[in-house]
């Protein structure tokens, strides 16, 4: 699929074990974030948002903390299951100057294999 | 719920030929959309995004256009395809503050 490369940092985690995914963003003025995950040959799913008035949320087996402080997003995955293999992109959006478009910039993602 | 069409789900053209991409969605009314470019092994790029009916925003320069015709359709077009514009092409709908939803792409081979 498209989101396979050769120079993807690969994170591999056993089956059952938490696995954390990290992410460094660019711009300050961010102020939305975004999880997504992406497998072979489709589109990216989305998994968990965080707006910049909060440092951390959770969902179902899944947190993101956000430190503005020194710009760093991290999605944890708890009791990872072979079907959380795929690619992880994380995605920053600062406020419109005008409108409701977004500007979402994605980094350059996480390839995780979950081994059993 | 919102859906989001793409079609083809791969093409190869040659190089010099033309392209069009058609994106529809359902399920929503007015919705902002997009145009995103993935080459392998990297993120998703921004290329076109349209708040209306016949209006577009262009994020990088480049070899490719963009059109929304109707409400819901938002095409991708090129008058000639260079080797550069090989990749997958995703349309996504939503808007600030919320997270984008995704078709499935086309992945594009140019020859």
């Amino acid at each position: 699929g498209e989101s396979v490369g050769l120079h993807l940092p690969t994170l591999s985690v056993q089956e059952g074990d938490n696995s954390i995914i990290n992410c460094a963003y660019s711009n300050s003025a961010s102020d939305y974030f975004i999880w997504y995950k992406q497998e072979s040959g489709k589109g990216p799913q989305f998994i968990i948002d965080i707006r910049s008035n909060m440092d951390k949320r959770q969902g179902q087996r899944v947190t993101v903390l956000l430190n503005k402080t020194v710009k760093h997003l991290s999605l944890q995955i708890a009791a990872t299951q072979p079907g959380d293999s795929a690619v992880y992109f994380c995605a920053e959006s600062p406020p419109p100057n005008t409108g409701t478009a977004s500007k979402l910039t994605f980094g350059t993602g996480t390839r995780l294999q979950v081994t059993l | 719920s919102q859906t989001i069409h793409q079609w083809p789900a791969t093409l190869v053209q040659p190089v010099g030929s033309p392209l069009s991409l058609e994106c529809t969605v359902e399920g929503t009314s007015n919705p902002n959309l997009y145009w995103y470019r993935q080459a392998a092994g990297r993120g998703l790029q921004l290329l076109f995004y349209s708040v209306g009916i016949g209006q577009i925003s262009s994020e990088v320069p480049q070899n490719l256009s963009a059109s929304r015709p109707q409400d819901r359709q938002f095409i991708l077009s090129s008058k000639k395809l260079l080797l550069s514009d090989s990749g997958f092409y995703l349309c996504a709908l939503g808007r600030y503050n919320s997270p984008l939803h995704f078709g499935n792409g086309t992945r594009l081979t140019v020859t």
